[in-house]
């Protein structure tokens, strides 16, 4: 299995419909990150965790909200999908002064 | 937030070749991340540098950090097609420990023709 889980793998959408990306991790790290990568901007935080109480934004999370269900899962959610959130959207877990497992990628379409 | 500059964006070259792609900021890092993308996939952690001047070598792949912390260059040596890959560069947002998230510069896409 995977260290970083990413479901699901591809999805499409319509505008105003709530998805939610889940994540998983098996690596027993407290730290959790949610990115979403668009061509010619790279990769941009949307939200980060550091333990299971402690949530924070990062430099893009207007549109998005993020769940710690445990220190193995966190979720992202778009309560109100709009064409320019589709991306490629990555979660990453580490822990202190290492660097990032990442995991596969969800692709997600707004139509 | 530090500004990372990848150069350059797009490089296509033959097996065989050799090739540098750079990482610069006008500030100091306190550390810096190589990374390596494949498509389809997420980042791939490379290596780490810390110390200015310091020089890692994995494979056919060099990394160098400069003296003054403010650049860093990757060097590789007779590219493969496995190579090919978007390559990223990241360094720790704040101090590190309680404050450590990553900043990524945009990358350099690279592209190794059989």
């Amino acid at each position: 299995d995977a260290d970083v889980t990413q479901t699901p793998r591809n999805r499409i959408t319509k505008t105003g419909k709530r998805i939610m990306l889940e994540c998983s991790q098996t690596k027993g790290h407290d730290r959790m990150y949610w990115y979403r990568q668009d061509p010619g901007l790279g990769l941009r935080l949307i939200y980060y965790s550091f333990d299971v109480k402690d949530i924070n934004k990062g430099e893009i999370s207007d549109g998005y909200s993020v769940s710690r269900q445990a220190q193995a899962k966190f979720s992202l959610s778009l309560e109100s999908a709009i064409p320019n959130q589709t991306a490629l959207y990555f979660c990453a877990t580490s822990e202190s002064g290492e660097g990032y497992t990442f995991g596969s990628g969800t692709r997600l379409t707004v139509v | 937030t530090q500004l990372l500059e990848q150069s350059p964006q797009f490089l296509s070259i033959q097996e065989g070749e050799n090739l540098t792609v750079y990482c610069n900021s006008s500030s100091v890092f306190s550390s810096l991340q190589w990374y390596r993308q494949e498509p389809g996939e997420g980042p791939v952690l490379l290596v780490t540098v810390v110390t200015g001047g310091e020089v890692k070598k994995l494979k056919r792949l060099t990394f160098q950090f400069g003296d003054a912390r403010k650049d860093s260059s990757l060097h590789i040596t007779a590219a493969q097609p496995g190579d090919t890959g978007l390559y990223l560069c990241a360094t720790p947002g704040g101090s590190g420990g309680s404050n450590y998230k990553l900043t990524f510069g945009k990358g350099t896409l690279l592209t190794v023709n059989p």
